[in-house]
């Protein structure tokens, strides 16, 4: 079993839908990323966050350590938010290493 | 502001073939370095990481290596491709300690035939 777990694998959406991407973790972490990957390949790093709440636009992030679970919500979709996103964690203590899901495809259609 | 580069962009080699993928990262100093590779279908894997230079270490054991010859400069090499060894290659970066957010350079596509 994969230790991050993401859901839904595939998502399609209507422009102006409000989204929800889940990410599950199994081990006690130092942090979670979400991260959004275009067609081309290109990674970049949306959050990383240790607790609550962050916002960054229209992307909301939240993380409940209890219960070991993160979403990421987009509001107001738009096509130009078609991507895969991915989320990763950090486990707790001297640690470098980041543990990935395998993401979550977007497609938002106009 | 920092930049990270890879190069190349794409690249098909024969199996038994050597390989060197490059990246750097410019406008910081002592950045964390990080090799990871997306093989088709597959989540993100970790290969390698540096801390500083000469400093590597190896997170699964394959037919790769990795070197830093240079504060903002990182290597990815292989004496003899596999086909396995086909994927995405991502270099990344993030500021000197565990805290920091990681950067992620364009990637290299390898095809291996």
């Amino acid at each position: 079993k994969n230790e991050v777990e993401q859901s839904p694998q595939n998502l399609t959406a209507q422009e102006g839908e409000f989204i929800t991407i889940n990410c599950s973790y199994s081990v006690g972490i130092s942090a979670l990323h979400w991260l959004q990957q275009h067609p081309g390949g290109g990674i970049v790093s949306l959050f990383m966050l240790s607790s609550g709440k962050k916002k960054h636009g229209r992307l909301i992030a939240t993380i409940n350590i209890q219960e070991k679970h993160s979403s990421l919500h987009i509001t107001a979709s738009h096509p130009r938010d078609s991507a895969v996103y991915i989320c990763a964690v950090r486990s707790g203590g001297s640690n470098y290493k980041l543990t990935f899901g395998k993401g979550t495809l977007l497609t938002v259609n106009p | 502001s920092q930049t990270i580069h890879q190069w190349p962009a794409t690249l098909v080699q024969p199996v038994g073939s050597p390989l060197s993928l490059e990246c750097t990262v410019e406008g910081t100093s002592n950045p964390n370095l990080y090799w990871y590779r997306q093989a088709a279908g597959r989540g993100l894997q970790l290969l390698f990481y540096s801390i500083g230079i000469g400093q590597i270490s190896s997170e699964v054991p394959q037919n790769l290596s990795a070197s830093r010859p240079q504060d903002r400069q990182f290597i990815l090499s292989s004496k003899k491709l596999l086909l396995s060894d086909s994927g995405f290659y991502l270099c990344a970066w993030s500021e000197e300690g565990l805290r920091g957010t990681q950067y992620f350079g364009p990637g290299t596509r390898l095809l291996v035939l």
